[in-house]
């Protein structure tokens, strides 16, 4: 089936710095969706996102069907930004048509 | 509101009891998905089912049991053949494969003493 990586797996940053995470995936994908994780386990849906760039504030997503990548950033960081970062992709083809995690990004912000 | 509840929040059982987890969307979803997490890990997927009546094994199926007589409802039961059950829960449910966002409950939390 489709592998999705994430990298890096652990990030420690002060506040007010900048991030970039990024996610591989190994198979084409009808799409893709980056969620946040918070300290009580809900997760939050950040960008729905199979192709081009989206902006919701200090956050941004960028995906790459053709290179099979997507890449989260994070500008300004604040200590709420803490938790957990996972993409997910469906795959397109008929054995992978289910929805797949990578192992997610724990981002830790410093105040 | 429009959204997933999952219930009970919390749940202690002991060894070899068979426990549901409930799961009910009133977002007029057609697929529904439970997945596993483990303390520090990722989401391991357990069952799916893209429409009522129906659904598929997932990556972690064995000692797990599901059932879709409803589109709102997609309960999880955790048999005593799981060798180790306790984890989180997190149900989730979609519009058809390929066609839309991802949306999740807040999570069932099962402790097996």
């Amino acid at each position: 089936g489709i592998q999705v990586e994430q990298s890096p797996p652990d990030l420690i940053l002060q506040e007010g710095a900048n991030s970039t995470l990024r996610c591989n995936f190994s198979d084409s994908v009808n799409n893709l969706q980056w969620f946040h994780q918070n300290p009580w386990g809900q997760l939050i849906n950040l960008f729905y996102i199979p192709s081009g760039t989206k902006q919701n504030g200090r956050l941004s997503a960028t995906t790459v069907a053709t290179e099979r990548y997507s890449l989260l950033y994070i500008s300004s960081s604040q200590t709420t930004d803490s938790g957990v970062y996972f993409c997910a992709v469906e795959g397109r083809s008929s054995s992978a048509s289910k929805i797949i995690f990578g192992s997610g990004t724990r981002l830790s912000i410093r105040p | 509101d429009g959204g997933i509840t999952q219930s009970p929040k919390y749940l202690f059982r002991k060894e070899g009891q068979n426990v549901t987890l409930s799961c009910e969307q009133n977002l007029n979803h057609d697929a529904m998905y439970w997945y596993r997490q483990d303390p520090g890990q990722g989401l391991r997927l357990i069952y799916y089912s893209q429409i009522v009546n129906d659904f598929q094994k997932g990556d972690i199926a064995e000692g797990y049991s599901v059932s879709r007589e409803k589109k709102e409802s997609f309960p999880l039961t955790v048999t005593s053949a799981q060798k180790n059950p306790t984890a989180f829960y997190l149900c989730a449910s979609s519009p058809p494969l390929g066609a839309g966002e991802l949306f999740f409950g807040e999570g069932s939390r099962l402790t097996v003493l």
